[in-house]
């Protein structure tokens, strides 16, 4: 199975930009990279997919490396509502990646 | 309002006897899953169901089981044979698998005492 690296924790200020870095060097040329955070006590919600291009919605903005090898999921202003643990998730139609596997991810901290 | 429910959101047995998890979805979703989250970690894959009357083994499906008799229904039993199972259960739901959305219920907190 492709797998990705996440950093175990990450610390933010409230308001400033947050990036969440995901590495998926094994990534095959028909991985979606699917992003999910989890509040405490809460199941997991989705925030945002990507291919290849650069994508945004109105949670956040993922940004995917040329060689598609690592990307980075961007919280433009991050408030105390975002403090949670963010997933980085290879995702398919096909092959072994067609179930999600959810790593340990990355606990976000916002400072007030 | 379209969404996945489970219940209840705490539960409690004694060791030794059966539970039956409920997770019900009224998002018209052909896939259906339960994962297992334990304090600290991510969550693992129990058991997905493709579609109705059809269900597979996920990463740690020993000592559980399911059924799909209804496309909205997806419960899931805590068997006696489970050696640890006191966990956070979750059900998310999916028009399809692999690359579509999944959705989440608000999960329930199994105490085995």
């Amino acid at each position: 199975d492709a797998k990705t690296t996440q950093p175990n924790s990450m610390e933010s200020n409230e308001e400033e930009p947050v990036h969440l870095p995901c590495n998926h060097s094994t990534i095959s040329g028909t991985d979606y990279i699917h992003w999910y955070r989890q509040l405490p006590s809460q199941g997991p919600e989705y925030v945002i997919h990507g291919l290849t291009s650069n994508v945004n919605n109105r949670m956040a903005s993922l940004a995917i490396a040329e060689d598609r090898k690592s990307s980075t999921l961007i919280l433009h202003r991050a408030t105390l509502r975002d403090a949670a643990v963010y997933y980085c998730i290879l995702a398919n139609s096909g092959g072994s990646n067609y179930k999600l596997t959810f790593g340990k991810g990355t606990l976000l901290t916002v400072n007030p | 309002d379209g969404g996945i429910t489970q219940s209840p959101k705490y539960l409690f047995r004694k060791e030794g006897q059966n539970v039956t998890l409920s997770c019900e979805q009224n998002l018209n979703h052909d896939a259906m899953y339960w994962y297992r989250q334990d304090p600290g970690q991510g969550l693992r894959l129990i058991y997905y169901s493709q579609i109705v009357n059809d269900f597979q083994k996920g990463d740690i499906a020993e000592g559980y089981s399911v059924s799909r008799e209804k496309k909205e229904s997806f419960p899931l039993t805590v068997t006696s044979a489970q050696k640890n199972p006191t966990a956070f259960y979750l059900c998310a739901s999916s028009m399809g698998m692999g690359t579509d959305t999944q959705y989440f219920g608000p999960g329930t907190r199994l105490t085995v005492l």
